[in-house]
């Protein structure tokens, strides 16, 4: 069965660095998203993209954050300058559509700021 | 605003025995439900799905759960648990138009004794 696959499966970096965390989605999928999940709390969305655009973006997701699909199978999550809150799980996850069609997870990177 | 609420944070069943975990949610419209479980150090995996139709769903691994509107519920349920199924439990919720992000509890855990 297919699935979503996500580099690294652990980060450490300095405060203050950039990271670039990477997802190859499902081949046939067509919406992207990013979630996160600090330790002990829920899994929060951050963002959404479809037709090489953001569709969706919640309050988390603020202007140290970006995405892009530098080609046709990787889906990146930059995190420009890096805090100690941006400690987290983070999960990429694909669909086919919207609504009614599920959204497939990878097993996450572990995100540890320094 | 979506939100979900899973009242039960850990649970401990033995083997062999029944198991419900509880999910409420809320929507103003009719909601896509979604469960899914985590293993340890692994992703989301997508046990089952509601979105029309026959309130009662059936998953992957033996789970069932059970839309009621009049309750704001989906519960789910297994009729007897193996060692295997101890895990992370998480119920969410999608929006059936409009925004495509998920709504996720905060999980319940899973313990399974012998």
């Amino acid at each position: 069965e297919p699935e979503v696959t996500q580099t690294p499966s652990h980060q450490v970096t300095q405060m203050g660095q950039e990271v670039i965390l990477r997802c190859v989605p499902i081949s046939n999928h067509l919406y992207f998203y990013w979630y996160r999940q600090i330790l002990g709390q829920k899994v929060e969305f951050l963002v959404s993209f479809y037709n090489n655009e953001i569709s969706e973006k919640s309050e988390i997701f603020d202007d140290q954050f970006s995405v892009e699909r530098p080609d046709g199978s990787n889906f990146t999550l930059k995190i420009r300058s890096t805090k100690l809150e941006d400690s987290a799980m983070y999960f990429c996850a694909s669909s086919q559509g919207k609504g009614n069609q599920p959204q497939h997870f990878g097993d996450g990177t572990r995100l540890s700021i320094l | 605003a979506q939100s979900v609420t899973q009242p039960d944070i850990h649970i401990t069943v033995s083997e062999g025995a029944s198991l419900e975990l509880r999910c409420n949610y809320s929507y103003g419209a009719t909601p896509y439900l979604f469960w899914y479980v985590q293993s340890p150090g692994q992703g989301l995996q997508l046990l089952l799905k509601y979105f029309s139709g026959d309130t009662l769903v059936q998953g992957i691994k033996g789970f069932e759960a059970e839309f009621k509107r009049s309750q704001s519920s989906f519960n789910l349920r297994k009729p007897s648990v193996h060692w295997s199924d101890a895990a992370e439990y998480f119920c969410a919720v999608g929006a059936s138009t409009g925004a495509n992000n998920l709504f996720f509890g905060t999980g319940t855990r899973l313990t399974v004794i012998p």
